[in-house]
């Protein structure tokens, strides 16, 4: 099974709003990825947890929360965001940090209005 | 940072045609470059990861080579369908390992 799930699919918000986004892959990977991708642009690398402990943060802003509650599940926390915000999020993981291939979940496409 | 660049943005062949791919990056010491397939507002599919000492890996219908010396990866489709049409998305990592960086994509459509 190579398979990285995320839900919800879609997410519309308000700015004021709190959300949260949701990951989950059981191929045993302890690295997990959060990118950004806006329309018709490459994915921009987020967060990196390796071993459930943030090892990368691409000075991403704090309205963005990541969370790693065990190996298996990656979430990220919405809270305060801003239209320009509105973009496909993706989720990926890899056996370890280091080059693996990482394998995609589908992603949330969220609307911030 | 690594850089990676490809071309052609856009292609459109008819069906049945061969066809190629190509990925550029400026960082000669890579670690490893993935493939990737990705349609329309959906998730990013892997079509194939090279490893840096590897030159070429084949599934099925495509074929990817790596050149290290001259910053170059090139993605081949054979025999191309209507159903391979989608963005391609080449991916190198750095020799930190974490960090995928991606080109802007090609954007393949095959017309019956």
């Amino acid at each position: 099974d190579t398979e990285v799930t995320q839900t919800p699919k879609h997410l519309v918000m308000g700015m004021t709003n709190k959300k949260s986004l949701k990951c989950e892959q059981h191929m045993g990977h302890r690295a997990m990825y959060w990118y950004k991708q806006k329309a018709k642009k490459p994915p921009e690398l987020m967060f990196v947890y390796s071993y459930e402990k943030l090892s990368i943060n691409e000075s991403v802003p704090s309205r963005f929360s990541p969370e790693c509650p065990n190996s298996s599940l990656l979430n990220l926390h919405l809270h305060a965001l801003q239209p320009e915000d509105s973009a496909l999020y993706l989720c990926a993981s890899s056996h370890v940090i280091g080059g693996n291939e990482q394998y995609f979940g589908p992603g949330t496409r969220l609307t911030v209005t | 940072k690594q850089e990676v660049t490809q071309i052609p943005a856009a292609l459109s062949v008819p069906e049945g045609e061969n066809l190629v791919l190509n990925c550029s990056f400026t960082d000669s010491a890579i670690y490893n470059l993935q493939w990737f397939r990705q349609d329309p507002g959906k998730g990013l599919t892997s079509l194939l990861l090279i490893q840096s000492s590897q030159r070429e890996q084949t599934s099925g219908r495509l074929n990817a080579s790596l050149d290290k010396s001259s910053g170059r990866s090139t993605l081949y489709i054979a025999a191309s369908q209507p159903g391979d049409s989608a963005t391609y998305l080449c991916a190198a990592y750095s020799n930190s390992g974490y960090a995928l960086n991606f080109g802007k994509g090609t954007s393949l459509l095959v017309t019956p």
